[in-house]
């Protein structure tokens, strides 16, 4: 079982709908979580955190958090073609205080329609 | 203004010869990362320093070798290159004395193609 996992996609959804990404983990002793973007041939750019269970919103995006079930998800509201990238999910396994230990996933392609 | 650059961002080069990637951070971050990320796309860590401390390393053949010269730096240095070493190399950094010292920010990746 990998430590993070993901639909790896195409997702597909048409501008202006609502797009949902999912992921799971396996380390249920996990604290920290995050969702990652990345346009082809760029670096992995933070865009949602979120340390406790239920929901966390900021714009358009919102991640919601499970820990009982071990799962994190990240809508994205009225999709528009630029957030077209891989979503990165990430998990915190540090059990380091100077340091974080994230395991990505493997990462899930959103394609938006016009 | 670049918070996390690395340099250099394309690197070409035959099997068997040493290199090293440079990461400067300006963020005043305390601790820095590499990572690889293969043609796969998937992400992994390699190694983490806080403040020129070792604290993360992973399995990673012993050719590999980190150095913190400062919080601020991080390098790569590569010995005896091979084809399996292909891949996109991130450094990335946080600042672990903070709330969201679990947060990492990435740099743009050094490209890395061994023939």
């Amino acid at each position: 079982q990998k430590e993070v996992e993901q639909n790896s996609g195409p997702l597909s959804v048409p501008e202006g709908a609502i797009a949902s990404l999912n992921c799971t983990y396996s380390d249920r002793g996990s604290q920290s979580f995050f969702w990652y973007r990345q346009y082809s041939g760029k670096s992995p750019e933070l865009i949602m955190s979120i340390y406790s269970n239920g929901d966390k919103e900021d714009g358009r995006f919102t991640a919601q958090l499970n820990k009982a079930s071990q799962y994190v998800s990240l809508l994205i509201r009225d999709s528009q073609p630029s957030d077209s990238a891989t979503y990165l999910c990430a998990v915190n396994r540090s059990r380091y205080s100077s340091a974080s230990k994230i395991i990505f996933g493997s990462g899930t392609r959103l394609s938006i329609r016009p | 203004d670049t918070a996390v650059s690395q340099t250099p961002k394309y690197l070409v080069t035959q099997m068997g010869n040493d290199k090293s990637i440079k990461c400067e951070q300006n963020l005043g971050h305390d601790t820095m990362y590499w990572y690889k990320q293969d043609s796969k796309k998937f992400l992994k860590i390699m190694f983490s320093y806080n403040n020129k401390e070792l604290i993360i390393n992973e399995t990673v053949p012993n050719r590999f070798s980190p150095k913190s010269p400062d919080k601020a730096h991080l390098n790569l240095h590569i010995n005896s290159l091979e084809l399996g070493d292909s891949a996109v190399y991130f450094c990335a950094s946080s600042d672990t004395g903070t709330q969201k010292g679990y947060e990492q920010y990435f740099g743009p990746g050094t490209r890395l193609t061994v023939t």
